[in-house]
């Protein structure tokens, strides 16, 4: 199976800073790779596919780039609605599914 | 608005078993796949199985394989996730999740249900 780490595992942030979050995977995994963004009691919610693609209705702050093994998800603005956690989910190694184990924004 | 229900709270014994409903509504999502994804209290999000109405066998992460069963959207929409032999490390919100194939090939899981609260305890 695909295994899937983040980092940070936890980041304290100010409103306006420029947030990056880094997902590795165990092999290479083209452009397979999806972020959530999740805040507490919440369904996760699709924020980007495919790397790099904005799901719609997502504000343009949030970018995602990188294939193969390393990807990042970018926050420009951090604005007070961001402070969530965020969960990348590989789908290359379907039919089986893996999130990475989540990365926390709080604020500082 | 497309939306997917799911059964409410339940609290089972060490040993049994919980079955967990999710109703599609509003829209055609009886005919998509469904994931079944679960969060135990204060951690990530671990993919347990999902199920393709074409194929109709369940297709499930290694540690669930013997435990869970998955069926797909019945006449009435209803899709569920049945766990069995439960154990306390098994307390956890369970979420279902339907697939969409975006751009380049890559599925994604865009409508999930509100999540159901699994609790294990003697």
């Amino acid at each position: 199976d695909i295994q899937m780490t983040q980092s940070p595992s936890s980041l304290s942030a100010s409103v306006g800073d420029r947030v990056t979050i880094t997902c590795r995977t165990s092999e290479a995994i083209s452009r397979s790779l999806n972020w959530y963004q999740q805040k507490p009691g919440e369904a996760p919610k699709l924020l980007i596919y495919a790397a790099s693609s904005l799901q719609s209705g997502v504000p343009s702050r949030f970018s995602g780039s990188g294939s193969g093994t390393d990807f990042t998800l970018t926050i420009s603005s951090l604005q007070p609605e961001d402070f969530a956690t965020y969960y990348c989910q590989q789908s290359y190694g379907a039919p089986r599914f893996t999130f990475g184990p989540g990365t926390k924004v709080d604020i500082k | 608005q497309v939306q997917l229900v799911q059964s409410g709270a339940e609290v089972k014994m060490p040993g049994s078993s919980v079955k967990v409903s999710c109703q599609s509504s509003g829209g055609t999502l009886s005919s998509h796949s469904i994931n079944w994804v679960r969060q135990a209290p204060g951690q990530g999000l671990e993919w347990m199985g999902r199920i393709i109405p074409v194929l109709g066998t369940p297709i499930l992460a290694h540690k669930f394989l013997g435990r869970v069963t998955i069926t797909a959207f019945d006449s009435t929409g209803t899709a569920y996730m049945d766990l069995s032999n439960l154990r306390s490390d098994d307390t956890a919100v369970y979420y279902c999740a339907t697939e969409v194939l975006m751009s380049f090939g890559v599925i994604t899981l865009n409508h999930w249900g509100q999540g159901t609260l699994v609790t294990v305890s003697s």
